[in-house]
């Protein structure tokens, strides 16, 4: 069972290099989140995506894009990185069709840039 | 912004003693989740209690929601070495149209000290 799967596990960086993120699902869930987690500051939104073809924006989107073409995958593209995008990058995926349920995370990206 | 606010920040106590961490958010919820991350991992699903539930069980966890105080608790009892990991409390505000993720709150590093 692989549920939520995140590459890669740990990447540096150079500023103002583009770089993608992937997340892909085997559960079917309509929902997937990208959250980053820095010290002292617990887990905050980047983007979501609440089913194929559409996404949103959360309380960080800025200088993040991503895309939902299928249900499996929702890759975040970082289009020329910053220092202060140095973080943890958690994936996420809900089945919310179902009312009140829980998220399931990946095991989570590692950037730093520098 | 930070929807809910975990106290304490950390906590330590010994083996086999019961552990309560509070978390307080700010605005309607329609479900409180609370989550457990081991260093290095993802977050894992412990609890989910509805806006309209009082008091929920599940093994050793008891989470209550006092909506009036925005206000939730979670109860560990009988620690174990195992439940050392930080804790996350987390809001769904679903408003309805689609999920669009939840609001974290900052965290209570727990310490199982055997």
């Amino acid at each position: 069972i692989a549920g939520i799967t995140q590459a890669p596990t740990s990447q540096i960086l150079a500023a103002g290099r583009r770089m993608t993120l992937r997340c892909t699902q085997d559960m079917r869930h309509n929902a997937m989140y990208w959250y980053r987690q820095d010290l002292g500051l617990g887990l905050r939104l980047i983007h979501y995506s609440n089913t194929a073809g559409t996404t949103g924006k959360g309380e960080v989107p800025d200088g993040y894009s991503v895309s939902r073409a299928n249900t499996d995958d929702f890759p975040l593209t970082l289009a020329s990185a910053v220092p202060s995008q140095t973080s943890v990058y958690f994936c996420a995926s809900s089945d919310s069709l179902r009312g009140d349920t829980e998220a399931f995370f990946g095991q989570g990206t590692r950037l730093t840039v520098v | 912004s930070q929807q809910g606010e975990e106290d304490p920040q950390a906590l330590s106590i010994q083996e086999g003693e019961n552990a309560t961490m509070n978390c307080s958010y700010k605005t309607s919820i329609n479900n409180l989740q609370w989550y457990r991350q081991n260093s290095g991992r993802g977050l894992v699903h412990l609890i989910l209690i509805r806006s309209n539930e009082r008091e929920k069980h599940s093994g050793r966890l008891r989470v209550t929601l006092d909506t009036s105080k925005k206000s939730s608790s979670l109860l560990i009892t009988a620690s174990r070495a195992a439940d050392t990991a930080s804790y996350f409390c987390a809001t769904d505000n679903f408003r309805g149209g689609g999920a669009d993720g939840l609001t974290f709150g900052k965290g209570t590093h727990l310490i199982i000290q055997p």
